[in-house]
């Protein structure tokens, strides 16, 4: 069964960072892309960013473009999501999804205000 | 980033049936198909078809995905109380080197 799990969510201050991590298993992690969606309360989904199985290619929605960075470790079967300066505007649920956005997790919170 | 149109809504009386629709274009739906999503409120979302419109073990042959130039479909037949739920759709856009999202549908059975 493919499952997926974030955690590294909570609440800080506007300017602050956090560091989101994904593990993943049931699957062959490493041959996988791997995305991070947020999903605002009350809101529709938003991807935030794509990484290749190899790392050789990623992606960022422009919003975050700058203050995140995502990363993988296909050792650890996991992959991250730095994110940094935040802005109230990026309060969601972060979930990673895998490939096509076929598979998710059950997501973190993160809540971003002073 | 351009998203991907479905109507905000869809209305249906029970045991009938619904199709959603998911709008794009040839740089992302048109060219590279669209995943189907189910999300029932306080859980993360469902797979219901893959891009090449087969479903995953475990779900449900009511639900049907089909895909005509740049607009993808979902049908739901024999509409349950349980199929009441938001409807995303989603594409790679190989124009944005982007994921797109549609807006997502919340359909109502009624």
């Amino acid at each position: 069964e493919v499952q997926l799990v974030e955690s590294g969510g909570g609440l800080v201050q506007p300017g602050g960072s956090l560091r989101l991590s994904c593990t993943g298993s049931g699957f062959t992690f490493s041959i996988y892309s791997m995305n991070w969606v947020r999903q605002a309360p009350g809101k529709g989904l938003d991807w935030v960013s794509y990484i290749s199985s190899s790392s050789s290619k990623i992606h960022y929605a422009d919003s975050v473009r700058g203050r995140f960075t995502i990363s993988r470790d296909n050792a650890k079967n996991s992959v991250y999501l730095q994110m940094d300066s935040l802005r109230a505007e990026d309060s969601a649920v972060y979930y990673c999804a895998r490939a096509d956005a076929d598979y998710w997790g059950p997501g973190t919170l993160v809540t971003v205000s002073s | 980033q351009a998203g991907l149109t479905q109507p905000p809504s869809v209305s249906k009386g029970l045991r009938q049936t619904a199709t959603l629709t998911c709008t794009g274009n040839s740089n992302n739906v048109g060219s590279h198909g669209a995943t189907w999503l189910q999300q029932h409120q306080g859980h993360p979302p469902k797979l219901l078809s893959y891009t090449n419109n087969n479903r995953p073990s475990g779900i449900s042959e009511r639900f049907s995905a089909s895909r005509s130039g740049n607009t993808a479909s979902l049908t739901i037949t024999g509409l349950h109380p349980e199929d009441e739920a938001d409807y995303y759709c989603s594409a790679w856009d190989s124009s944005l080197s982007a994921r797109v999202f549609g807006g997502g549908t919340k359909l109502t059975v009624l």
